[in-house]
């Protein structure tokens, strides 16, 4: 496709249990982002990928979250042993490279009962 | 700390009363200021990127301006369909490439 695409849309998760995510980037985009983006907030950034190589997970807010690249293209950000505050939109975005504008997918909803 | 600020929160325009957005930042060594448009249920779509004071970018009825501490979104004639929450964001301190969002500004456009 021309564009970020990210599944599911939805995903309802019980506390506890372990969730994944997952990305497919624009065609040729060396860089990948996840961000966090709570109702009525902007988006905050979980972690970096520029091809394979994880370069910026300083955004990832405890050991629960885990991100992989592992061929360069799609993406996948695990969440282990979820809690209620993890319930938010998870937003993919790709670039070009670091510097060009971040193209965004439409996200996951994750909500934790 | 960086930190991007948007006002207002929210705004309620008559379709054709033009008004600007306003987006401030603190962040050292800017590499520029992108401005997204966001739709509910939506991802951020990207609207312009400015990367030096006194520039500017149009897109229809949109026009971005960069100061050295903020930049303005000013929208003229707006129309129902310009209505979605506008956000401003600018890469983190050097050397990241990771963006600092502001909350946004939900405009509402009414007939």
């Amino acid at each position: 496709g021309a564009g970020v695409s990210q599944s599911p849309r939805y995903k309802v998760a019980k506390r506890g249990q372990d969730v994944a995510l997952r990305c497919d980037p624009i065609s040729g985009h060396v860089s990948l982002f996840w961000y966090q983006q709570a109702l009525g907030q902007g988006p905050e950034f979980l972690t970096y990928f520029q091809n394979e190589a994880q370069l910026d997970k300083s955004g990832l807010p405890s050991d629960r979250f885990f991100a992989e690249r592992p061929e360069g293209s799609v993406s996948t950000l695990k969440i282990q042993r979820t809690q209620q505050e993890d319930s938010a939109v998870y937003l993919c975005a790709s670039s070009q490279d670091g510097n060009q504008p971040q193209h965004f997918g439409d996200g996951t909803r994750l909500s934790i009962l | 700390e960086d930190q991007v600020t948007q006002s207002p929160e929210a705004l309620r325009l008559q379709e054709g009363e033009s008004s600007s957005l306003n987006c401030s930042y603190t962040v050292s060594g800017l590499r520029g200021l992108f401005w997204y448009r966001q739709d509910p249920g939506k991802g951020p779509e990207f609207l312009f990127t400015l990367y030096s004071a006194g520039e500017e970018k149009e897109k229809e009825r949109l026009k971005a301006t960069l100061t050295k501490k903020e930049s303005f979104l000013h929208i003229t004639a707006p129309k129902p369909e310009d209505s979605a929450t506008y956000l401003c964001a600018v890469p983190l301190d050097t050397g990241r490439r990771a963006l600092t969002f502001g909350s946004g500004t939900r405009l509402q456009v009414q007939p």
